[in-house]
This record gives C-alpha cells, sequence and structure tokens, in this order.
C-alpha cells in the first residue's frame, strides 16, 4: 500500500498570498496518477487536480499542480476567501487507492 | 448534471451489516465508460477509499475491508449499494459515494470528479 504524507498540517496565510501544499509517496506513484481534492467544511471533496499537473473542468488556473515519482505540488497562485479549506492529495495508480490526511489552509 | 445521493440507517448497533444506496440521476449508470465506488471519512479525518464496482458487476476492494464489505449494482433503478459487515464504532464515518471518472485516469484507475452529499452512520447501541 502506498502511504501519502502532506505537509503542513496546517498553513496559516491571508488572501492573496501564494499557498504551497506537498504530497510525498511512500513508493512511486505509477503514471503519475495523483490527484488533489479540496474539502470545505460539510462539504464533500471537490477534484482540483489529476494526473498530478491537470486542471479538472472548472477548476481556475489559480490553481497548478506538480511532481512525479514520490513527490508532489500543489500551488495556489492567490489565495482567494473562497479557497481556504482542507486539502487532500490522492494516488490511484495502485490498488489500494489511498488518501494523504490532508492540509488545512486557514486564514491568518 | 450528474447527480448521486446517499440514503440509509444513520445509525447501526455494533456486530450488525450498515446498508446504504446511492441513487445516480442525470446520467446512465450503466455506460461502459464509468465505474461506482464508495469513499468513508470518519468524523474530523481522512478520507479512505472502500471499494469501486463497474457498471457490469466487477468489484475492487480496499484490502483492509475486503472480508466486510460487499459493493453492488442495480442497472434498472440506477442505484448502488455498500453492505459492511460486523460493524464497529471504528466504522462511524461519513460514507460517500463517488464516480472515478475514466476521463481523468484509466477505468477502475481513476480519480473521483463526482461525489455524492455523504450520509453519517454511527456504530453504536
Amino acid at each position: 500500500e502506498i502511504v501519502l504524507t502532506q505537509s503542513p498540517g496546517t498553513l496559516s496565510l491571508s488572501p492573496g498570498e501564494r499557498a504551497t501544499l506537498s504530497c510525498r509517496a511512500s513508493q512511486s506513484v505509477s503514471s503519475s496518477y495523483l490527484a488533489w481534492y479540496q474539502q470545505e467544511p460539510g462539504q464533500a471533496p471537490r477534484l482540483l487536480i489529476y494526473g498530478a499537473s491537470s486542471r479538472a473542468t472548472g477548476i481556475p488556473d489559480r490553481f497548478s499542480g506538480s511532481g512525479s515519482g514520490t513527490d508532489f505540488t500543489l500551488t495556489i497562485s492567490r489565495l482567494e476567501p473562497e479557497d481556504f479549506a482542507v486539502y487532500y492529495c490522492q494516488q490511484y495508480g495502485s490498488s489500494p487507492f489511498t488518501f494523504g490526511p490532508g492540509t488545512k489552509v486557514d486564514i491568518k | 448534471q450528474l447527480q448521486l445521493q446517499e440514503s440509509g440507517p444513520g445509525l447501526v448497533k455494533p456486530s450488525e451489516t450498515l446498508s446504504l444506496t446511492c441513487t445516480v440521476s442525470g446520467g446512465s449508470i450503466s455506460s461502459s465508460s464509468y465505474y461506482w465506488g464508495w469513499v468513508r471519512q470518519p468524523p474530523g479525518k481522512g478520507l479512505e477509499w472502500i471499494g469501486t464496482i463497474y457498471y457490469s458487476g466487477t468489484t475492487y476492494y480496499n484490502p483492509s475491508l475486503k472480508s466486510r464489505v460487499t459493493i453492488s449494482v442495480d442497472t434498472s433503478k440506477s442505484q448502488l449499494f455498500l453492505k459492511l459487515s460486523s460493524v464497529t464504532a471504528a466504522d462511524t464515518a461519513v460514507y460517500y459515494c463517488a464516480r472515478p471518472s475514466s476521463y481523468y485516469g484509466s477505468g477502475s484507475y481513476s480519480p473521483f470528479d463526482y461525489w455524492g452529499q455523504g450520509t453519517l452512520v454511527t456504530v453504536s447501541s
């Protein structure tokens, strides 16, 4: 099973700032099958990024993903008020599909 | 617009079987491109993949739950089902049905692009 570790656990930033979230896998993620989700309180997760770097339909271009192998990054170029939420990475290249523990982005 | 809606008992007793239904609307459950899955989230914690099913009935389960889980589909009713046996307090969670999209991956090896709102199931006597 691939274990995903996310850092930091919490990121305190102000609107307009840049957010950089990390996801590290215990072994290489096949075909860069790495996704990022955003989850607001009481809501289902929303797919942001798939294939490590491709934005899902309707996702603003301030969200970008990068990385390969075992190290991946989600960057939010300029935080909007609606971006303060919890972000999860998920690998879907190897069963069982696993999620990271999440990074909470909160308002400083 | 595709919509997924979970339903089922909100309270289950320890050692009993948790049973949930997901009703799919706004799209076909039996399209050859689509798989369907279940994900859960204990209160205040992260996400855990439970399993995935192809509309034909082929299933893929998380090994950590495989001995207790059954996922099935009724294409005539556009519904998928989750059964989890011998539940304990550790199975208390919000249960989501979700669709892995082959557009973003390959078959069952795909991220989830549509999610239901989730339903909280509490295991308690």
